[in-house]
């Protein structure tokens, strides 16, 4: 079935520094894909998804390109900020796609 | 319009006790689902509703764990007997159509359950 792998946390970046949260995934034909971030304290919240291979999310800086050939959705930023440190989970939906699979989450830590 | 809610924020409870928690889904949204978040760990799946059928319950760690859904909105998860093991975040989440299609999950804020 359709799965999904993250990098491992968490990540140390100074302020201005850039992101790149690496995602690859496994998928009978071609889902939808999604980049989820859990701010301290707070539920998950939908920070991009892209629907189609090609296509870019984007959204608050954040990027991540749906690659089929290399089977990945990568999350970008150039300029991190401290208010951006959160756990980020990359997702997609199962095989019968009904549900939503998360990845394991990367914390990121942005320091001032 | 109200987001997902989640009730207690918090509940503190002793071994062997049974909890209830509870969530409000966005009006309208058809999908429901429960997970666990363990501290400083990734969400783990446990129950998904379309309506008021749960067509998928292969997440629920052990039949202590059970939850049903009423009138297509409010769903209880219950868990029996509780262990220390079931401390954990409980998130809710809720979606306009099956979250499979493309459509975006909206979580609550979580339920903190710590078993003593």
């Amino acid at each position: 079935g359709n799965s999904v792998t993250q990098m491992e946390g968490p990540v140390t970046l100074s302020e201005e520094a850039f992101l790149t949260i690496n995602c690859t995934y496994t998928a009978t034909g071609y889902p939808s894909l999604f980049w989820y971030v859990q701010y301290p304290g707070e539920g998950l919240q939908l920070l991009l998804k892209a629907t189609k291979a090609d296509d870019k999310g984007s959204n608050k800086g954040f990027e991540a390109t749906y690659r089929k050939e290399t089977t990945s959705f990568h999350l970008e930023k150039g300029s991190v900020q401290v208010s951006d440190s959160a756990v980020y989970f990359c997702a997609l939906p199962n095989t019968g796609g009904f549900k939503t699979i998360f990845g394991a989450g990367t914390r990121l830590f942005v320091k001032a | 319009g109200a987001g997902v809610s989640q009730s207690p924020s918090n509940k503190v409870t002793e071994k062997g006790k049974d909890v209830e928690l509870r969530c409000d889904p966005i009006s309208g949204h058809t999908a429901l689902y429960w997970y666990r978040q363990s501290l400083g760990q990734g969400l783990e799946f446990l129950i998904y509703f379309q309506g008021n059928s749960a067509p998928d319950k292969s997440g629920l760690p052990s039949d202590r764990f059970s939850a049903e859904r009423t009138g297509g909105s409010v769903s209880t998860l219950t868990i029996q007997r509780t262990q220390q093991e079931d401390s954990a975040v409980y998130l809710c989440a809720s979606s306009l159509e099956p979250s499979g299609s493309g459509n975006e999950q909206f979580f609550g804020p979580g339920t903190r359950l710590t078993v003593l």
